[in-house]
């Protein structure tokens, strides 16, 4: 198994509405993250995970909560979110080592706040 | 900081022919990755190729092979043969080894395959 599947794939939400997004991988790897991605720009780093520990949080705001319960699943929790967070949400997995490791994505989760 | 600059927004490119693809970057740390992605118009990121500050061969997987010249900062993507189905975003980026886990990504060029 060499994906990583993300749910919803489209997600339309209120400003007071709180949603969750979800992510899921069986590939054993133990580094987990999450992208923002707007329109033509390159995605954006969030949060990473490792070892199923928030490693780096990029100065996101708190209405983007993100939770890692287990080494496969990562979830992020939106509350009272802005129009300007519409975007893609991309997550993606890797193994925990050197450098070298590539990272696989999901098709990620098409946001838009109303 | 590091950084990454692709200055070519779009490129257009024969169905058959070879593409090369721009990228340049900066950094501080002696241990770095570069790699390649493609993102199709589906959204998904697709991991295409890597290549480390160490390596002195430059990296091939395919039809893709990553054109490193470390002097120049430089780590280009050359697509040989090009496919209708090679059309899609494509991002370079770069992870530090002082970074953690950090992989920062440059604006990327959209590639358009001609038949």
């Amino acid at each position: 198994d060499t994906e990583v599947t993300q749910t919803p794939k489209h997600l339309v939400m209120g400003m007071t509405n709180k949603k969750s997004l979800k992510c899921e991988q069986h590939m054993g790897h133990r580094a987990m993250y999450w992208y923002k991605q707007k329109a033509k720009k390159p995605p954006e780093l969030m949060f990473v995970y490792s070892y199923e520990k928030l490693s780096i949080n990029e100065s996101v705001p708190s209405r983007f909560s993100p939770e890692c319960p287990n080494s496969s699943l990562l979830n992020l929790h939106l509350h009272a979110l802005q129009p300007e967070d519409s975007a893609l949400y991309l997550c993606a997995s890797s193994q925990v080592g050197p450098s070298n490791y590539g990272y696989t994505f999901g098709s990620g989760t098409r946001l838009t706040v109303v | 900081a590091q950084k990454i600059t692709q200055t070519q927004p779009g490129m257009f490119v024969q169905e058959k022919e070879a593409v090369t693809l721009d990228c340049t970057y900066d950094t501080s740390d002696q241990s770095y990755g570069l790699f390649w992605y493609k993102q199709p118009s589906s959204g998904e990121m697709i991991f295409l190729i890597y290549q480390g500050s160490y390596d002195e061969q430059n990296a091939t997987e395919g039809r893709y092979s990553l054109n490193f010249q470390k002097a120049r900062k430089s780590a280009n993507l050359v697509i040989s043969a090009s496919q209708l189905g090679d059309s899609a975003m494509y991002f370079c980026a770069m992870r530090e080894k002082g970074g953690g886990f950090k992989t920062i990504f440059g604006a990327g060029t959209r590639l358009f395959v001609k038949a």
